[in-house]
C-alpha cells in the first residue's frame, strides 16, 4: 500500500457526460501529479498541484481540470467525455516538487 | 520539454538470465531518474532510482547506471525470476519552474520464463 488512495476504482459513463475522480495523497505529501494511462500507452503527465496551488502542465485537454484542497486531497474532473477518454487515470504524490513520486491503485474509466 | 525513450518495447528472457531496458532523456537539466515496476492491473511502483551526480546504482539483483554525457539510462536485472515478470517503466525528471515533472518512457514489457 502506498498510501495514496484514489476513488472510485471503476467507472463506466457514457459520451458526453461529466465525471470527477478524487485523490487522497500521502500523509504529509504536498505535491500531487496526475496521469494518465491509456492501452499500449506509458504515462502520460496530465497536471501537478503542490500546496494547494497549479505548479505545472502537460498534455491535459482543456475538456479536463483539477484542484487541490486545502486538505491536500485532489480532483480530476473530465467533462464532455469521449470514447477516447477511456484509460488508467492515475494519481501520484509526493513529499516535494523532487523525488519519488508514490502512485495510488489507479481509476479506470470507460467511456460507452 | 522533455523526451524519454524506451527499449525495447517487449523482452523475454529465461529464469535466470540477466535482463536490460535502456532509456534516452532530450533535457540535459534533467537530473533524477527512477525505475517504476507495474504489475499487471496494479499501480506503478518505484524499485530504484539515481540522481545525476552519481553514475551507478544497485540495489540487491537489480542496478541502475547513468551517463549524463550521453543522456542515457539503463536498468539492469540479473538473476531473473518469473515474478519479475511485469512492465517497466523509466522516467526523467528535470526542473520545471522549480517543479521537477517525471516525464516516462513507453515501457518494457519483461517476461521471464520459467
Amino acid at each position: 500500500d502506498s498510501g495514496v488512495t484514489q476513488t472510485p476504482k471503476h467507472l463506466i459513463t457514457a459520451t458526453g457526460q461529466r465525471v470527477t475522480l478524487r485523490c487522497s495523497p500521502r500523509s504529509g505529501d504536498l505535491s500531487v501529479y496526475w496521469y494518465q494511462q491509456s492501452l499500449d500507452q506509458g504515462l502520460q503527465f496530465l497536471i501537478q498541484y503542490y500546496n494547494g496551488e497549479e505548479r505545472a502542465k502537460g498534455n491535459i485537454l482543456e475538456r479536463f481540470s483539477a484542484q487541490q484542497f486545502p486538505d491536500l486531497h485532489s480532483e480530476l474532473n473530465l467533462s464532455s467525455l469521449e470514447l477516447g477518454d477511456s484509460a488508467l487515470y492515475f494519481c501520484a504524490s509526493s513529499a516535494s516538487d523532487i523525488g519519488e513520486a508514490f502512485f495510488g491503485q489507479g481509476t479506470r474509466l470507460t467511456v460507452v | 520539454g522533455e523526451n524519454v525513450e524506451q527499449h525495447p518495447s517487449t523482452l523475454s528472457v529465461q529464469e535466470g538470465d540477466s535482463a536490460v531496458i535502456k532509456c534516452t532523456y532530450s533535457d540535459s537539466a534533467s537530473n533524477y531518474f527512477p525505475w517504476y515496476k507495474q504489475e499487471l492491473g496494479k499501480r506503478p511502483q518505484l524499485i530504484i532510482d539515481i540522481r545525476s551526480n552519481v553514475g551507478e546504482k544497485k540495489d540487491q539483483r537489480i542496478a541502475v547506471t547513468l551517463n549524463k554525457t550521453a543522456k542515457h539510462f539503463s536498468l539492469h536485472i540479473t538473476e531473473t525470476q518469473p515474478e519479475d515478470s511485469a512492465v517497466y517503466f523509466c522516467a526523467a525528471s528535470n526542473p520545471y519552474g522549480g517543479s521537477y515533472i517525471p516525464t516516462f518512457g513507453r515501457g518494457t514489457s519483461l517476461i521471464v520464463h520459467p
